[in-house]
């Protein structure tokens, strides 16, 4: 079956530009969480969505958000690019949501703001 | 959810077994240990789940004592290809700890020819 598919795969944006990414899950899976991968903090939970709603929410400014659609399918929305907000922003689909399942990963996009 | 300590990084050759160890001294009764692999630029991939003793499939075995505060990750006969980061996670599925994955700094494990 397919994986998590994410787009775009690159992105280059400049200061002040807003940008939005897109997760596919894998077919069936109910949970998307998003996180951002940088060289200095690392793996950093961003939010999770299940059933269209925010279930969890990481320690970010409201400049970060996201949505979630009736098919699973997933939005995050970057406003007010700042030149820190460069990194991989990873997307992770997992069945149920609260069980002891495995969460899939994306390739992820790579976002540059210059 | 549980802090976990993993070292900073390792150096094997091709052919050997590695173990990494992972410490989670404030592990909770119903937290499950899961450890994930990431290569450069990609996303990261489960590797083994346990809650107790061990954990064995046809990628590593997982290696945890009674007390569960510390647990193993067994790489039989690495090869090159087993360069990565590998990350030690602890958390309680039934309340959601695995849709809000939290990451450590993780092991970055080198395997030299």
């Amino acid at each position: 079956k397919a994986g998590v598919t994410q787009t775009p795969r690159y992105l280059i944006k400049t200061r002040g530009q807003q940008v939005t990414l897109s997760c596919s899950p894998i077919s069936g899976h109910r949970s998307v969480s998003w996180y951002q991968q940088t060289p200095g903090q690392g793996l950093q939970f961003l939010f999770e969505y299940f059933s269209e709603t925010q279930r969890n929410k990481g320690n970010f400014p409201g400049r970060f958000s996201g949505r979630q659609f009736s098919n699973s399918r997933s939005e995050m929305n970057v406003s007010t690019l700042e030149l820190g907000d460069s990194a991989l922003y990873l997307c992770a689909s997992s069945l149920k949501g609260r069980e002891n399942t495995e969460a899939f990963f994306g390739q992820g996009t790579r976002l540059t703001v210059v | 959810l549980a802090k976990t300590t993993q070292p900073i990084s390792m150096d094997s050759y091709e052919g050997q077994e590695v173990n990494i160890t992972c410490s989670h001294n404030n592990i909770a009764t119903n937290d499950y240990i899961t450890w994930y692999q990431q290569f450069p630029s990609q996303g990261p991939r489960f590797i083994i789940q346990g809650y107790k003793t061990k954990v064995t499939n046809e990628v590593a075995s997982l290696f945890i004592p009674a007390d569960r505060k510390s647990s193993t990750l067994s790489l039989p006969r690495v090869s090159l290809s087993d360069t990565a980061v590998y990350y030690c996670l602890v958390g309680d599925p039934l309340s959601g700890g695995y849709n809000k994955l939290i990451f450590g700094a993780g092991t970055r494990l080198a395997v030299h020819p």
